[in-house]
């Protein structure tokens, strides 16, 4: 257990809807990442908070969008869903995020498009 | 955009081989990151490697980073079955975290 949570484990949900993933850091960790994995792609880096700030971005589509709260829990929120975005997405925490600290990966949310 | 690529991608070996996975770029990393990742579970770290040359060893595995920061690998010797996994090697190449990760490694070690 490496300590970040994500909700929910599984989504299904059809193409042109909206979903919300949901991730807790391991306490303590101040920097949020997000990543998608898929089949074709690999893992990809979408997008890295820090206490709240956007810090950097990655291979994020302009149909998705997410922040980071005071208490530090992340949101990762995808609209007008396409087929080709279904994978698993995951967060992960790091102490400070930089890049020579570890990074705690949760156990992923598996997103389906129908 | 950098790429990392790994090689090979696929490699099914017995149980107390040894075996190599490399991971190149053509672009300098300030740090360079190795994981392994099951089925169903996130990628969980292995070694963080930040200097030029620099080796690490963790129990049976060997890990260099080039001279040069744009390659590493990942040595395995004598293999056992509990090393089944995906190996990803991820590179940063800025101040803040923003990582690049390669396509992965799958191997199988069969007992």
């Amino acid at each position: 257990d490496s300590g970040v949570t994500q909700t929910p484990k599984h989504l299904i949900t059809a193409t042109g809807q909206r979903v919300t993933l949901r991730c807790s850091p391991r306490s303590g960790d101040l920097s949020v990442y997000w990543y998608q994995q898929s089949l074709d792609q690999g893992l990809q880096f979408l997008i890295q908070y820090y206490n709240g700030e956007e810090r950097a971005k990655g291979n994020i589509l302009e149909r998705f969008s997410a922040q980071q709260f005071p208490d530090l829990h992340s949101e990762l929120n995808l609209s007008s869903l396409e087929l080709g975005d279904s994978a698993l997405y995951f967060c992960a925490s790091s102490v400070n995020g930089l890049p020579y600290n570890e990074q705690f990966f949760g156990p992923g949310t598996r997103l389906t498009v129908l | 955009t950098q790429l990392l690529e790994q090689s090979p991608q696929f490699l099914s070996i017995q149980e107390g081989e040894n075996l190599t996975v490399y991971c190149n770029s053509s672009s300098v990393f300030s740090s360079l990151q190795w994981y392994r990742q099951e089925p169903g579970e996130g990628p969980v770290l292995l070694v963080t490697v930040v200097t030029g040359g620099e080796v690490k060893k963790l129990k049976r595995l060997t890990f260099q980073f080039g001279d040069a920061r744009k390659d590493s690998s990942l040595h395995i010797t004598a293999a056992q079955p509990g090393d089944t996994g995906l190996y990803l090697c991820a590179g940063a190449s800025d101040s803040w975290g923003k990582f690049q990760f390669g396509a992965g490694t799958q191997v199988v070690v069969t007992p």
